[in-house]
Parts: structure tokens; sequence; C-alpha cells
């Protein structure tokens, strides 16, 4: 049981490439989450998908799109990469019921844009 | 809207200390309160929780009740390790919304 995996740990961007980050979780959760993380802003919200079949933005969507590629399965893309992208990017997920407010987290890309 | 608010760190303590980060909340509705703990290049991890007003939540020594006439939810340990250094972020999941709300996130240093 893995939990949530994150591909790549680490990624160096020059600006105006794209890449596509990869989060998986073998939980069976409904609902997973796209966040970065920067210094003194704790962590903001980019995208969520509280289904299979459903995305919705978050505080920071700018710049971003994501999948939902089945219910394991959610990926970030950056289209055209931004030094302001610069960042740590966590994916997580939750269940159902009581449950969906506890969000399990993978172990982070972390993001350089040149 | 919902938000938390925690004491800024870096908080220095020599091991064995006594812990306190203070985390306070604005939410409508009734929110569940959590502390998560991320350790050096790792991702987050839930530390304890508590759903409902008077709840204390416990876990590897560190408890915090849910307060609501103050609307806080503070973190304790009675005696600090080396291992406990980490950034501890406290987070509500609100009633109006379906998502977590963070705090900045609390820098722990424990000195042996």
């Amino acid at each position: 049981n893995a939990g949530v995996t994150q591909t790549p740990k680490f990624q160096v961007l020059k600006t105006g490439q794209s890449m596509t980050l990869q989060c998986a979780q073998d939980m069976n959760h409904n609902s997973m989450y796209w966040y970065r993380q920067d210094p003194g802003m704790g962590l903001r919200l980019i995208y969520y998908s509280a289904s299979e079949g459903t995305t919705d933005k978050g505080e920071v969507p700018n710049g971003y799109n994501v999948s939902r590629l089945n219910k394991r399965e959610f990926s970030l893309r950056l289209e055209s990469a931004a030094p302001s992208q610069t960042s740590v990017y966590f994916c997580a997920s939750s269940g159902h019921g009581q449950g969906a407010r506890e969000q399990y987290f993978g172990p982070g890309t972390r993001l350089t844009v040149t | 809207g919902d938000s938390v608010t925690q004491m800024e760190g870096p908080v220095t303590l020599s091991e064995e200390a006594f812990l306190t980060i203070n985390c306070t909340y604005t939410a409508t509705g009734y929110p569940s309160l959590f502390w998560y703990v991320q350790y050096p290049g790792e991702g987050l991890q839930l530390l304890l929780k508590a759903t409902k007003a008077d709840d204390k939540g416990s876990n590897k020594g560190f408890e915090a009740t849910y307060r609501k006439e103050t609307t806080s939810f503070h973190l304790e340990k009675g005696s600090v390790q080396v291992s406990d250094s980490a950034v501890y972020f406290c987070a509500l999941h609100g009633g109006a919304t379906n998502k977590l709300i963070f705090g900045t996130g609390t820098l722990l240093a424990v000195q042996p």
C-alpha cells in the first residue's frame, strides 16, 4: 500500500517549457487535490477533483490545467512554465463521509523554473 | 471566509522542553480541525485531529483541544525530542467549503 505517489521528485524547466506532474493513489479515494507550497505562505490549493470526471479551480489555478484520468490518477500540467511557478507541488487525496475531511499527501515534486 | 492563523516561527527549544504552538481559526459552521507535520524533504502527515468542540486529539505525545469559545486548537507536547524538529501546520475543514484551509506553518527546531 503505497498511499499517494508523485513523479517526478525534482524537475528543472526553462521559462516557456511545459510539463506534467503525475499523481496516483491506491486508497480508493474519491477526491484528489493539487497544492503548491511556497515559503511563508503555507499550502495553497491549485485544483481539486471531488470525484472521477469532475475538476474545480482552487485558490491559485492560473497557469495550470488538470486531468482526472481515472479514480486513481490526477495530473497537473504547466503549459508554459514561468519563474513564479517555482515551488514544491503536493498531491493529496481524501475518502468519503467523515473521512473526506482528512487528506493524505504525497512526497512532493520540487520544481524550479529558470 | 474561513481562515487559520498560527504563530510564526521558528520556535527553538531544548530537548525535553514543553512545546506550545498556537492556532486560532475563523469559520462558519462546525469545522473539523487538524494538525499536520512536515519533516524535512517530505510531504505532510496527519498528526492529530478533532471533529467537534471539546474533543482532544492526540498522537505521539502531542495533544490539541478543540476550543469553540476561543476558536483555538493549540498544539502541545510535554517533552520534545530532536526528532520532533519539523514544520507544523494547523488546518481546518469547514462546513462551508469542502476544502482544507491551512495556516502558514510553524518551524520547530529542537536542540540536543
